[in-house]
């Protein structure tokens, strides 16, 4: 049950867009298509932003998308704005029915 | 109103234990998987355990294995973990999450998606 392995840090300017990569294993993100992403503001309760490797929860902006390319889930944030700079998570489903997160990433509007 | 709300955090010396509680509220709860997740100081999310909706089928993190009991009671929409031989690295926020359903053509399916979080207990062991 090792963390899924995200970038400490990702920054980019208002406007641009930026990608958050989580790499696991066959056992994990590349074996499934349960990959999720949770946006994290200081001493909140993570938010659902991503599910299903792709699929937007009803209410997310169209500027955060997800997508996956074997062992290797990606977040992008397009139209970068002051409100998105946060922590982000992965998340998926393991084999053995666990689940695991991935190291989280800060995401810094500069 | 969907939510979750923990309850049972507080101060505990090593080795000692502690009983968290979730009261879950404007769902029907025995339909969903139910997770705990925590977070330590400064940390990054942790996955702990989860619990199907009759609590038929259970789940573990190795490093909670044989030390945390998840259980919930129906009857009161309640999810609860109870931790014996708490070690310092046990200190952290605990947040209980609901896991989504997707529905297709009549078919549903846990998404493994945790869209319903709740405030988070805090669960500090002391040496």
């Amino acid at each position: 049950q090792s963390a899924l392995t995200q970038p400490a840090s990702v920054s980019g300017s208002p406007g641009q867009s930026i990608t958050i990569s989580c790499t696991g294993t066959s056992s994990d993100v590349g074996g499934h298509d349960f990959v999720s992403w949770y946006q994290q503001h200081p001493d909140k309760a993570p938010k659902l932003m991503i599910y299903e490797v792709s699929n937007r929860p009803s209410g997310i902006s169209i500027r955060f998308s997800g997508s996956k390319s074997g062992n290797t889930a990606s977040l992008t944030i397009s139209g970068l704005q002051a409100e998105d700079e946060a922590d982000y998570y992965c998340s998926s489903y393991s084999s053995s029915n666990t689940q695991v997160f991935g190291t989280g990433t800060k995401v810094t509007v500069l | 109103e969907v939510q979750l709300v923990e309850s049972g955090g507080g101060l505990v010396q090593s080795g000692g234990s502690l009983r968290l509680s979730c009261a879950a509220s404007g769902f029907t709860f025995t339909i969903y998987w139910m997770h705990w997740v925590r977070q330590a100081p400064g940390k990054g999310l942790v996955w702990v355990s989860r619990i199907y909706g009759d609590g038929s089928s259970i789940s573990y993190a190795d490093s909670v294995r044989g030390r945390f009991t998840v259980s919930r009671d129906t009857a009161k929409n309640t999810v609860y973990l109870q931790m014996n031989s708490l070690r310092g690295e046990d200190t952290a926020v605990y947040f209980c999450a609901r896991a989504s359903r997707n529905c297709s053509g009549g078919n549903c399916h846990s998404t493994d998606a945790f869209d319903i979080w709740g405030q988070g207990t805090m669960v500090t062991v002391s040496s």
